[in-house]
């Protein structure tokens, strides 16, 4: 199957800093690819929409100037949390569909520490 | 965000035996529906999928129904493993949205050996 890298795959850092994240989808490329949080035992939550060459499109009730988003080939998007804090910790993961099927394809996770 | 789930429900059965998760969807427009298997730390795995112009379909050892009429989907495994625990959520794409996944609740699945 397809393949979908998240890199980092833990981080931590300080409340008030910002964090990257990227997602690459390694063979096959993806004009739409999809962010999605995670809190312990629970269920995933859509953040947005990343759209290759524009805006990504959020879902209501996330803020797009805290989590923004870049798109800007067709095989990588970033989610970059700005100035985190404490209850921005979760579990973040991305997942993107090879043109045409519909079958997502997740990656790893990148599990986010704010201290 | 759209069907944030609660705390998850927690299924427990006995290795060899069949296992049946429940799942209520939100949108009755949705036309296509997936399973998908989570373990712990990693992100979610593709079981099976249906389109709404069917009530079942079967794969390895996992069977999906969906009744459209009740907005309500199961997912069937034979002959369940311990390698079969983990967090089942079932998934739903809306219209209009493309590729766009919404996910339900999720169960805990438990195979005691």
């Amino acid at each position: 199957g397809a393949v979908v890298s998240q890199h980092p795959s833990w981080v931590i850092c300080k409340s008030g800093t910002s964090v990257k994240i990227e997602c690459r989808s390694l063979d096959f490329q993806a004009t739409t690819m999809f962010w999605y949080r995670q809190f312990p035992k629970q269920s995933l939550m859509l953040m947005a929409t990343s759209n290759e060459g524009s805006k990504a499109t959020y879902e209501q009730g996330v803020e797009k100037d805290k989590f923004l988003i870049n798109h800007a080939s067709l095989t990588l998007s970033t989610l970059t949390v700005t100035s985190a804090h404490p209850e921005d910790s979760s579990f973040y993961i991305c997942s993107a569909s090879p043109g045409g099927t519909g079958e997502l394809f997740f990656g790893e996770g990148s599990r986010l520490t704010v201290l | 965000g759209e069907s944030v789930g609660l705390h998850l429900p927690t299924l427990s059965v006995q290795e060899g035996d069949n296992s049946i998760i429940n799942c209520a969807y939100s949108n009755s427009a949705s036309d296509y529906f997936i399973w998908y298997k989570q373990e712990s730390g990693k992100g979610p795995q593709f079981i099976i999928d249906i389109r709404s112009n069917m009530d079942k379909r079967q794969g390895q050892r996992v069977t999906v129904l969906l009744n459209k009429t009740v907005k309500h989907l199961s997912l069937q495994i034979a002959a369940t493993q311990p390698g079969d625990s983990a967090v089942y959520f079932c998934a739903e794409n809306p219209p209009g949205g493309g590729f766009k996944t919404i996910f339900g609740a999720g169960t805990r699945l438990f195979v005691k050996a």
